[in-house]
């Protein structure tokens, strides 16, 4: 159980376009989303909190204007990045909260999308 | 400011050697801290965590808060053990976790 799925998962665009990706959790229900970006041989950087039903929370330093997040389901939040240029060219990846046990003194758990190549032309 | 360090990008180890990756972390609170595992054209996927304090795979990882590790050890290495390794430190922010990573160590398992 717990899996995490993205839409597409490679994606070649040209610069200028808008480009949207999905992340759906498939079969639990997830409050909280994660977007992450992760350049070559680098580790993954957290751009921002998607939370079901309300703004996402942004990182420093990333432009909620040009990474708009929409969660608009418990199954489904979406990262549009928008007017692409070549410098957005990266790895993208979703997560989605999950609590695995009854346990209020347990976390949870983060289950990670397979990613998405972005190329921007 | 919350922070986690793995300070080896590389390890390479033979097969059947003991291997250690090390985690620091820098929090003012309580920390959660978890290892996640990367194989090879797959995604990231979790391998262990410190409050569950149970062997994956024969890894296992203890919380040191007086040095603030978490390393991760495997008495003896296997080839499928290759694959990227991540430390993270969870944070929980109005009522939501966070996971702040390390820079992440490439282990590579010699035959």
């Amino acid at each position: 159980g717990a899996v995490v799925s993205q839409h597409p998962s490679r994606v070649i665009c040209k610069s200028g376009t808008s480009v949207k990706i999905e992340c759906r959790s498939l079969d639990f229900q997830a409050t909280t989303m994660f977007w992450y970006r992760q350049f070559p041989k680098q580790s993954l950087m957290l751009m921002a909190t998607s939370n079901e039903g309300s703004k996402a929370t942004y990182e420093q330093g990333v432009e909620k204007d040009k990474f708009l997040i929409n969660h608009a389901s418990l199954t489904l939040s979406t990262l549009t990045v928008t007017s692409a240029h070549p410098e957005d060219s990266s790895f993208y990846i979703c997560s989605a909260h999950h609590w695995t046990s009854g346990d209020l003194r347990d976390p949870g758990e983060q289950f990670f999308g397979p990613g998405t190549r972005l190329t921007v032309l | 400011a919350q922070r986690v360090t793995q300070p080896e990008k590389l390890l390479s180890v033979f097969k059947g050697a003991p291997v250690e990756l090390k985690c620091n972390y820098s929090y003012s609170g309580s920390p959660e801290l978890f290892w996640y595992v990367q194989y090879s054209r797959q995604r990231l996927q979790l391998l262990l965590r410190h409050i569950s304090r149970e062997s994956i795979k024969g890894f296992t990882a203890d919380l040191n808060k007086g040095e603030t590790s978490f390393h991760l050890k495997k008495p003896f290495a296997q080839e499928e053990d290759s694959a990227m390794y991540y430390c993270a430190l969870s944070l929980v922010i109005q009522g939501a976790q966070k996971l702040v990573f390390g820079q992440g160590t490439r282990l590579t398992i010699n035959p």
